[in-house]
């Protein structure tokens, strides 16, 4: 079992606020590192995949960035709307195709 | 394209009872996982099938949990008898073949277990 963590595990914003999440991970046998969003009762939905130290990834207003060297990756949204509430994963995946999640920051947006 | 289907997406049990879950995945996906997901915890993997052959079911409990992909499409996940502890929710995913694409996994909704 690999330790991913996550940071903060909770986050309230205002709407309009930019926030941004950690994920940290081991800097060795990297292959790739996955974003997903969990909205209540919904699947977990794929935001980014990210492989390449310095990646940069942009979805509308949420962006993600990674640094495989130091073990961290970041999640930015932009001006945050109630609808982003939801629990942000992120997922570092070795070449065995597994991944290894870490607990997730669960966002809440209050409008 | 229909994503990946779960039955039932909620279930509730004595404990001791057997329970079982159902997963469709996504078509033409030969890779289907499945997770559990304890409160205030990430997923964490139970078995990982490349088509009907289960190639990773190292975390799998295997005195209580089995599984089975019958003609490398659907799959089965069961628990006989149930525990207090089981009491989670279960995820199924697929993704293409490892190698193939950006190895991106398609969850579907989830079963939230609870043993009484």
């Amino acid at each position: 079992i690999l330790n991913v963590e996550q940071s903060p595990q909770s986050l309230h914003v205002q709407e309009g606020d930019s926030t941004n999440f950690t994920c940290s991970f081991p800097s060795s046998n990297f292959y790739a590192l996955h974003w997903y969003r969990w909205e209540t009762a919904k699947s977990p939905e794929a935001l980014f995949v990210m492989t390449l130290n310095g990646d940069e990834k942009k979805k509308g207003r949420i962006s993600a960035t990674l640094n495989t060297k130091e073990g961290y990756s970041y999640l930015y949204i932009k001006g945050s709307q109630p609808e982003d509430s939801a629990t942000y994963l992120c997922a570092f995946q070795t070449g065995a195709n597994n991944l290894f999640f870490g607990t997730g920051t669960r966002l809440t947006v209050i409008p | 394209e229909a994503g990946v289907v779960q039955s039932p997406r909620y279930k509730i049990i004595e404990k001791k009872q057997p329970v079982a879950f159902w997963c469709n995945p996504i078509s033409g996906h030969n890779t289907l996982y499945w997770y559990r997901q304890n409160l205030g915890q990430g997923p964490e993997l139970l078995i990982r099938y490349e088509n009907e052959e289960a190639v990773d079911d190292s975390q799998l409990p295997k005195d209580r949990f089995s599984a089975e992909r019958l003609k490398g499409v659907d799959s089965t996940l069961k628990i006989q008898p149930a525990e207090l502890g089981d009491s989670a929710v279960y995820l199924c995913a697929s993704s293409l073949s490892p190698g193939v694409g950006d190895n991106e996994q398609f969850f579907g909704p989830g079963t939230r277990l609870t043993v009484l």
